[in-house]
């Protein structure tokens, strides 16, 4: 069965870099998501994107976070200067059309320092 | 908004007995609703979903899941546990024009011999 991929599982960054967590969303599938879900809190929604543009985001996606489909495979988050409150783990996930689940990868975990 | 209501944290079942997760929604018509199940350092599985007709929806794994509108309650339901259905569920619900789901905060079912 396809499945969402996402690299690293694991990021460990110094506060104030900047990371990007990798996704490959289903192959088919043409909208695409982040959420994040902070150690022992729910998921929260951040961003979704279709069409190549973002076609919502989530209070918690502010001017450091920013996403991108660069070529037709993968899907970015990328946070601009990170902070120790941006510890979390982060999934993506994707569905073919809306009114269908969406599927998700298995997170990366970040670890800001 | 919309919002999610998992009003247990912690469930402790013995193997072999029934279970019952609550959830109750907020939000003014028919939401999409959906349960998904994440083991530890694991992503989330999608268990079952509902859109429209039938109350009672058949998941994955033996799980059942009944929409009642007049409760605005979602809740899960397996006949007899397994030691492997210890893990942490999460109802989420869409709706309203948003793109993004909406999670519980998540029970956490633990397994007794």
């Amino acid at each position: 069965e396809p499945e969402v991929t996402q690299t690293p599982s694991h990021q460990v960054t110094q506060m104030g870099q900047e990371v990007i967590l990798r996704c490959v969303p289903i192959s088919n599938h043409l909208y695409f998501y982040w959420y994040r879900q902070i150690l022992g809190q729910k998921v929260e929604f951040l961003v979704s994107f279709y069409n190549n543009e973002i076609s919502e985001k989530s209070e918690i996606f502010d001017d450091q976070f920013s996403v991108e489909r660069p070529d037709g495979s993968n899907f970015t988050l990328k946070i601009r200067s990170t902070k120790l409150e941006d510890s979390a783990m982060y999934f993506c996930a994707s569905r073919m059309l809306q009114a269908r689940p969406q599927h998700f990868g298995d997170g990366t975990r970040l670890s800001i320092l | 908004a919309q919002s999610v209501t998992q009003p247990d944290i912690h469930i402790t079942v013995s193997e072999g007995a029934s279970l019952e997760l609550r959830c109750n929604y907020s939000y003014g018509a028919t939401p999409y609703l959906f349960w998904y199940v994440q083991s530890p350092g694991q992503g989330l599985q999608l268990l079952l979903k509902y859109f429209s007709g039938d109350t009672l929806v058949q998941g994955i794994k033996g799980f059942e899941a009944e929409f009642k509108r007049s409760q605005s309650s979602f809740n899960l339901r397996k006949p007899s546990v397994h030691w492997s259905d210890a893990a942490e569920y999460f109802c989420a619900v869409e709706g309203g024009g948003a793109d993004g789901l909406t999670f519980g905060k998540g029970t956490h079912l633990i397994i007794q011999p």
